[in-house]
């Protein structure tokens, strides 16, 4: 069954220092997601990939967030500087492309900014 | 803004003992809402879409069902492998073609033997 992998599981960062998440999204889909889950609360939505450019960013996407699709694979965020508050589990997802289709998730990038 | 609230925060159960979680939802237009089951340090997990009130899915014990503001996610005769955090998403039609979701914050669900 295809699924959305993502690297690597665990990721310990220094602060100021620069991370990038990794994700190979379901092959034939068409949209790509970034969402990110801080313990305890609530997985929110932090942005959206479409024909290679961003279709929607949420207020936490700030400039030091970007992504990328570097090939026809791999999907990948980037976190320049990071702040004890990115401490969160982040979350690649990826979607087909007809309206209302669900988004599949990977297992997550726990990330730990210390 | 799209809202969406779950309840109960959290529901223990005997194995064997039925029950319902509830999702209320906020939303300019619904395209679709969305449930998915999330275990401990894991990736949210798709279970449901149900696009229409009125609208019921079934898988194994649980039933997803939809109403014009809220949806249920009934559990009947749940096994302690049902134990996991329930997770209710909405996706707007005023979200243009980006289809993000919209979360709650779960309920978590303990099944005891």
């Amino acid at each position: 069954e295809p699924e959305v992998t993502q690297t690597p599981s665990h990721q310990v960062t220094q602060m100021g220092q620069e991370v990038i998440l990794r994700c190979v999204p379901i092959s034939n889909h068409l949209y790509f997601y970034w969402y990110r889950q801080i313990l305890g609360q609530k997985v929110e939505f932090l942005v959206s990939f479409y024909n290679n450019e961003i279709s929607e960013k949420s207020e936490i996407f700030d400039d030091q967030f970007s992504v990328e699709r570097p090939d026809g694979s791999n999907f990948t965020l980037k976190i320049r500087s990071t702040k004890l508050e990115d401490s969160a589990m982040y979350f690649c997802a990826s979607r087909g492309g007809k309206p209302g289709r669900e988004a599949f998730f990977g297992q997550g990038t726990r990330l730990t900014v210390v | 803004e799209d809202q969406v609230t779950q309840s109960p925060e959290a529901l223990r159960l005997q194995e064997g003992e039925s029950s319902s979680l509830n999702c209320s939802y906020t939303v300019s237009g619904l395209r679709g809402l969305f449930w998915y089951r999330q275990d401990p340090g894991k990736g949210p997990e798709f279970l449901f879409t149900l696009y229409s009130a009125g609208e019921e899915k079934e898988k194994e014990r649980l039933k997803a069902t939809l109403t014009k503001k809220e949806s249920f996610l009934h559990i009947t005769a749940p096994k302690p492998e049902d134990s996991a955090t329930y997770l209710c998403a909405v996706q707007a039609v005023e979200g243009g073609s980006n289809y993000k979701l919209t979360f709650g914050k779960g309920t978590l669900l303990t099944v005891n033997p």
